[in-house]
């Protein structure tokens, strides 16, 4: 799998967009860029995932570089109810037919009032 | 859509003991990911199965844990004899065919070991 870095955490106050960013400079051509969070105490929850194009969800936007080495997740109006862990993840096509994704560290988004 | 179904969503055990944890896939998935979350280690993959045969469990720590997926909608994560260093959040991810296909989770089971 690619690597990916994150800033650990940033704050957003609440009904700002929040901008995550990531960087995956190795991303190899037919990597997608998937975004998940996990919320205290639940199960990481799929955001939002793309290719090359930006790509636009009822949760976020996806915003990815023509290059392909970064992206930036939007949440055009952040809620305390966003707050949570966000990961950047790319994800590796194994040639079985199935795939995994490998979680970092990921972003701690803190949503102030 | 129910998602995916883990039982039990807490287990406390004695050191020793043997522990099953329980997985039903979202109905239609082919997919079904085992993880495990620590503090430490973040979430790490133990397993994943493709059409209920185990692909890849270079993830699984040691003999002590077995996997098995005897059909579409079930699976077992057992640990026997279960350690205290296993005390973790357990959670299984299922997913549809295809290679663009996310991972939808269920709410994990939290395994404290005594």
């Amino acid at each position: 799998d690619a690597k990916t870095t994150q800033p650990p955490s940033m704050d957003c106050a609440e009904g700002r967009a929040a901008n995550l960013p990531c960087n995956h400079s190795t991303i190899s051509g037919n990597e997608y860029v998937y975004w998940y969070r996990q919320i205290h105490s639940q199960g990481p929850q799929y955001i939002i995932h793309g290719l090359k194009n930006n790509e636009t969800n009822e949760m976020a936007s996806l915003i990815i570089t023509e290059d392909r080495k970064s992206s930036t997740l939007i949440l055009p109006h952040a809620t305390l109810r966003d707050t949570a862990v966000y990961y950047c993840i790319v994800r590796a096509h194994s040639g079985a037919g199935s795939y995994q994704l490998t979680f970092g560290k990921g972003t701690k988004l803190s949503v102030i009032p | 859509d129910a998602g995916v179904i883990q039982s039990p969503r807490h287990e406390v055990t004695e050191m020793g003991q043997e522990v099953t944890l329980r997985c039903k896939p979202i109905s239609g998935h082919n997919s079904l990911f085992w993880y495990r979350q620590t503090m430490m280690r973040g979430l790490e993959l133990l397993i994943y199965f493709n059409n209920n045969v185990p692909i890849d469990d270079s993830g699984m720590p040691e003999d002590r844990f077995s996997a098995k997926m005897p059909n579409a909608s079930f699976s077992t994560l057992k640990i026997q004899p279960s350690e205290p260093r296993d005390s973790a959040v357990y959670f299984c991810a299922s997913s549809l065919p295809g290679g663009d296909s996310p991972l939808h989770f269920g709410n994990g089971t939290r395994l404290t070991v005594t």
